[in-house]
């Protein structure tokens, strides 16, 4: 595998259940951040980690849960959704968190998630 | 805040015809741009960037000028392919501080059509 993968890449999911999405970089970055794509929006940042820590925190609501266990890993732990969560979902990865010039990501191919 | 607009779509073209994609920005300092392109069922890959005024990013055909005097960073390519249709999102990353953070756009998509 190269890249960023992300699994799976479609979950149908009831308001009741609880879920995660699974996300592993092959690249040898340090830094993870979770996006939502909804159509018609800008991509929303919702979770940034540097080295496993969580250094961001876009005012997501607690039923989204990140966790990063190592630098090429990054999960999403979903409980009690809403339909309007319904979105895809996408993971990145780069080098760095960045200085000045910024260090480009590479993103997955999301996971398209229904909520019903 | 930072912000990134662009045009909305979906822009239609035949092949072979001239594209540009406009893009205006937001921002305090001096960000860097990009622009990422979003093929059907996959996630967003880096087309091109600039990282200071003046300066051009190309990639597959495809040129950015940054121009800090008109806050802009449109996207043009000469001749356009129907492999070409796609969403066209435009960024910014601006420096916080705290690290590095991308501002996009609500993405553009293009049609191309033989």
């Amino acid at each position: 595998e190269t890249g960023v993968t992300q699994t799976p890449r479609h979950l149908v999911m009831g308001m009741t259940n609880k879920k995660s999405l699974k996300c592993e970089q092959h690249l040898g970055h340090n830094a993870m951040y979770w996006y939502k794509q909804s159509a018609k929006k800008p991509l929303e940042l919702m979770f940034v980690y540097s080295l496993e820590e969580r250094v961001e925190n876009n005012s997501v609501p607690s039923r989204f849960s990140p966790e990063c266990p190592n630098s090429s890993h990054l999960f999403l732990h979903l409980h009690t959704l809403q339909p309007e969560d319904s979105a895809l979902y996408l993971c990145a990865s780069s080098q760095e968190i960045g200085g000045p010039l910024g260090y480009e990501q590479y993103f997955g191919p999301g996971t398209r998630l229904t909520v019903t | 805040g930072d912000s990134v607009t662009q045009m909305e779509g979906p822009v239609t073209l035949s092949e072979e015809a001239f594209l540009t994609i406009n893009c205006t920005y937001t921002a305090t300092g001096y960000p860097s741009l990009f622009w990422y392109v979003q093929y059907p069922g996959e996630g967003l890959q880096l087309l091109l960037k600039a990282t200071k005024a003046d300066d051009k990013g190309s990639n597959k055909g495809f040129e950015a000028t940054y121009r800090k005097e008109t806050t802009s960073f449109h996207l043009e390519k000469g001749s356009v392919q129907v492999s070409d249709s796609a969403v066209y999102f435009c960024a910014l990353s601006a420096y916080t501080g705290g690290g590095n953070k991308l501002t996009f756009g609500t993405g553009t998509q293009l049609k191309v059509e033989l």
